[in-house]
């Protein structure tokens, strides 16, 4: 089982939809997650960290479960900025600060 | 312009040929990585360092593999005896380190090609 999880979609969506994106971490000594950004045949870009609280950026929400080891990102009112690969990272904590990507959610906003 | 830089931005070279990535990262940042990334993929971890020292260095990264950052400053990535399997992107990032856990901020990546 790969230590971080997503579907990897597509996700086609009309401009001005919600659409909500989850990712499963396996390896519970992932302290800090992360969703980042990346436009095809570019480098990941960080989009926002992920706090058990929620924290809300503009449209964006990201969400993270630990009991159950889930984390998510909600974007409202799509645009079509928005179409890219969503990468979910789980980062463990101390010294080394290990970091895992999942496979990435690709996502198509249609006008 | 800050951010992480890596040079050059594409590399097509013969099979057999030896091949070495550069990233500077974001000044003050003294945590480095690198990552190789193919189509479809997540970025893999490849080696990390914290200053100079290179602490962590994956499973997939073979012997014809080496990274160096002498000065922990810039960074090296050589591969030597390229191999058709090596095509990816190779992506590089930095991060602070500072109590908490802290993103890591990538450059724009070099493209590797084997013919």
């Amino acid at each position: 089982r790969k230590e971080v999880e997503q579907d990897p979609g597509p996700f086609n969506v009309p401009e001005g939809a919600t659409v909500a994106f989850n990712c499963t971490y396996s390896n519970s000594a992932s302290q800090s997650f992360f969703w980042y950004r990346q436009d095809c045949r570019k480098e990941p870009k960080l989009l926002m960290s992920v706090y058990s609280s929620g924290n809300e950026d503009g449209r964006f929400t990201a969400q993270l479960n630990r009991a159950s080891q889930y984390i998510s990102l909600l974007i409202r009112d799509s645009k079509l900025s928005d179409s890219a690969t969503y990468l979910c990272v789980g980062q463990r904590g101390g010294g080394y600060q290990k970091v895992t990507f999942g496979i990435g959610t690709k996502l198509q906003v249609i006008p | 312009d800050t951010g992480v830089s890596q040079n050059p931005r594409h590399k097509i070279t013969k099979r057999g040929q030896n091949v070495t990535f550069r990233c500077d990262p974001i000044s003050e940042h003294n945590r480095l990585y690198w990552y190789r990334q193919t189509l479809g993929q997540g970025p893999e971890f490849l080696t990390y360092f914290q200053n100079e020292a290179q602490l962590e260095k994956s499973r997939l990264l073979s012997d014809r593999f080496s990274a160096e950052r002498p000065k922990g400053s810039f960074s090296t990535l050589e591969i030597q005896r390229t191999e058709q399997g090596d095509s990816a992107m190779y992506l590089c990032a930095s991060s602070l380190d500072v109590q908490g856990d802290q993103p890591q901020h990538f450059g724009d990546g070099t493209r590797l090609s084997i013919l």
